[in-house]
């Protein structure tokens, strides 16, 4: 069963814009989450995380955002570029396991058009 | 820096074939993990080992065995290769405790 949720298989976006990728999880163990960018033929690249403790986090155009109650977390690009263009994975962990493994969704195909 | 390091990045199987699929990383990192993706699936998890000396199953180990042979290598061993476990294969590797793994660049595999 999944616990990490993008419903969103693909978005689109012009250039300059805000993107908004959403994903929502079931497991309320998950006290860590983080938001992975992939090319293709590559392998995925940490991107920006947050803690429970938190509900925003920012790094420069990245900024998370955490609704413990709703289960939901999004990430917001601003402004978009063509250079962001890229699959993008929403991941989630229980710290508290003794495997820290990432629990991922499906992927959000982010297209950043000029 | 090399990071995590997989190889062969390529490889086409026959069915019932066997083959290691190697994993290095120079971080120093406890953990290890071996995800595969594919389309429309995400990236799943087939084992982990949370330290040297263990080894755990994760989402879809069924086909897999694995094999911890020091901190920096962790293998996946395919012992007779279905159609099924056509697929991308990603390594992975994080400091206990920090919740953010690095990946290798991917090994993809085709059995026919």
């Amino acid at each position: 069963d999944q616990q990490v949720k993008q419903n969103s298989p693909s978005l689109s976006v012009q250039e300059g814009r805000i993107s908004i990728l959403n994903c929502d999880y079931t497991n309320s163990m998950f006290d860590y989450f983080l938001w992975y960018k992939k090319y293709p033929a590559e392998g995925p690249t940490f991107l920006i995380s947050i803690s429970s403790i938190k509900d925003k986090n920012e790094d420069g155009r990245f900024t998370v955002f955490l609704n413990k109650s709703a289960k939901h977390l999004s990430l917001h690009i601003v402004p978009s570029q063509p250079g962001d263009s890229a699959v993008y994975f929403c991941a989630a962990s229980p710290l508290s396991n003794s495997g820290y493994a990432l629990n991922f969704g499906k992927g959000t195909s982010l297209l950043v058009t000029p | 820096n090399a990071g995590v390091t997989q190889t062969p990045k390529f490889q086409v199987l026959k069915t019932g074939q066997s083959m290691t699929l190697q994993c290095a990383q120079d971080m120093n990192h406890n953990s290890m993990y071996w995800y595969r993706q594919d389309p429309g699936m995400g990236l799943r998890l087939i084992y982990y080992s949370a330290s040297e000396g263990t080894t755990d199953k994760g989402e879809v180990p069924n086909g897999y065995n694995v094999s911890r042979l020091n901190k920096r290598e962790f293998s996946l061993r395919l012992e007779s290769a279905a159609p099924s476990q056509t697929s991308v294969y990603f390594c992975a590797s994080s400091e206990r405790g920090s919740g953010t793994a690095f990946f290798g660049q991917g090994t993809r595999l085709t059995v026919v």
